[in-house]
């Protein structure tokens, strides 16, 4: 089956730094979405992002579907942005890379 | 988008008794999904659950365990039966949207089992 594959696994910054989370798949997919799972547990759709580019305030997420790789830029971030930012991808079945946890500090 | 209601948010059981989660969605879908997600761990499929059939279960999951019902299709319930500490973990349930194409999921249930 389909790999996913995220990094990195962790990643601790200061407010304010920029940071750039991978995620690469071993096959062609029919879609990619970026998920930010919260401290309670819930996730928050990000990006539905199967090629090209897309911003949204702080974030934006580019996916190469020939290349097989999508990535998350956090710019400014802030300590809300804390987290596990989780790649998944759809063959089928939705598959979800392991994530990133990304820990800001004030 | 997809907007999903899911309770309760969290629970502590006793080892041996069962939890039912329900699922409830504001729009009618043709597929409901549950997951697990068990602790510092990735989201696992459990199942998918078509209204008028049974669920069809992924490796590993048997529905003796995780009996799911689907009475319509804007409702489901997931049964986390004869529970062990094992079985804490977050299970969220998930729909697509109208173009069957992006995914949405409910707040999820944190299960603890004592």
């Amino acid at each position: 089956g389909i790999q996913v594959e995220q990094s990195p696994p962790d990643l601790i910054l200061q407010e304010g730094a920029n940071s750039t989370l991978r995620c690469n798949f071993s096959d062609s997919v029919n879609n990619l979405q970026w998920f930010h799972q919260n401290p309670w547990g819930q996730l928050i759709n990000l990006f539905y992002i199967p090629s090209g580019t897309k911003q949204n305030g702080r974030l934006s997420a580019t996916t190469v579907a020939t290349e097989r790789y999508s990535l998350l830029y956090i710019s400014s971030s802030q300590t809300t942005d804390s987290g596990v930012y989780f790649c998944a991808v759809r063959a089928g079945k939705i598959i979800f890379g392991k994530g990133t946890r990304l820990h800001i500090l004030p | 988008s997809a907007v999903i209601s899911q309770k309760p948010s969290r629970d502590i059981c006793q080892r041996g008794t069962s939890l039912t989660i329900q699922c409830q969605v504001d729009s009618q879908v043709t597929m409901m999904f549950w997951y697990r997600q068990q602790p510092g761990q990735s989201l696992t499929l459990i199942a998918t659950a078509n209204q008028g059939s049974e669920a069809t279960y992924e490796s590993g999951f048997v529905i003796d365990k995780f009996p799911i019902s689907r009475p319509n299709l804007t409702f489901s319930t997931l049964t986390v039966s004869n529970m062990s500490p094992e079985d804490s973990s977050i299970y969220l349930c998930s729909v697509l949207d109208r173009g069957n194409t992006e995914a949405f999921f409910g707040q999820g249930t944190r299960l603890t089992v004592v």
